[in-house]
């Protein structure tokens, strides 16, 4: 089955630095890859997907870019905020799966004011 | 907007007790998912459901069962529970395009 990992477990900025989050798969049929992101106390919550036929993709300060050859993706953060201070978690996914998403540890980004 | 709910936010058991666990969804969604969240572990699989009454193990469907008799509702359960099921358990539901959206979890003791 699909395999995620997620580097660094955890990560320190300061205010208005960029922050970079990699993830590594092992499943070369996974075509669909999700970055969430858990606030303390709440539910996870999706911020920016890409597909394979794709390779990057941003939505603001965010963006993913994906490398199928290698089988890694990362989330960059631009500017960051506080409020970008999260568990950021990033999955994988394809196939005949039913949309089954195998996620990566997770990375808490902490971003100082 | 999409809206999972599950039944507790917090539930303290005891050793052996049956314990049920239940998700709705109200967007009619085919596929509905339970995970568990523990710290460095990321979110794990425990099983899904793409159909009513149809079930897939996950990555951890060990010491769990499920139940889908309603598209809208899928249950998890806890045959005998254990202290090492002790956990964050979150539902999620999704259409065939993957976008998964995630209840408030129940964060289960075990005593």
């Amino acid at each position: 089955g699909e395999n995620v990992e997620q580097h660094p477990s955890t990560l320190s900025v300061q205010e208005g630095d960029s922050a970079v989050i990699k993830c590594t798969y092992s499943d070369s049929a996974s075509n669909y890859f999700p970055w969430y992101k858990q606030e303390l106390g709440k539910r996870p919550q999706l911020i920016i997907d890409i597909r394979s036929n794709v390779g990057e993709k941003k939505d603001q300060r965010i963006a993913v870019t994906l490398n199928k050859t290698a089988k890694h993706f990362s989330l960059h953060i631009t500017e960051t905020q506080p409020e970008d201070s999260a568990v950021y978690f990033c999955a994988a996914a394809g196939g005949t799966s039913y949309g089954k998403l195998t996620f990566g540890q997770g990375t808490i980004l902490t971003v100082h004011p | 907007d999409v809206k999972v709910t599950q039944s507790s936010r917090y539930l303290v058991k005891r050793t052996g007790e049956k314990v049920f666990l239940e998700c709705v969804q109200d967007m009619d969604h085919e596929n509905m998912f339970w995970y568990r969240q523990d710290p460095g572990l990321g979110l794990r699989l425990i099983y899904f459901s793409y159909d009513v009454k149809m079930k897939e193990k996950g990555d951890i469907p060990e010491g769990y069962s499920v139940s889908r008799e309603k598209k809208e509702r899928f249950s998890l359960i806890l045959e005998s529970a254990s202290t090492n099921q002790t956990s964050m358990y979150l539902c999620a539901s999704s259409l065939s395009g993957y976008e998964q959206f995630f209840g408030p979890g129940t964060r289960l003791t075990v005593l």
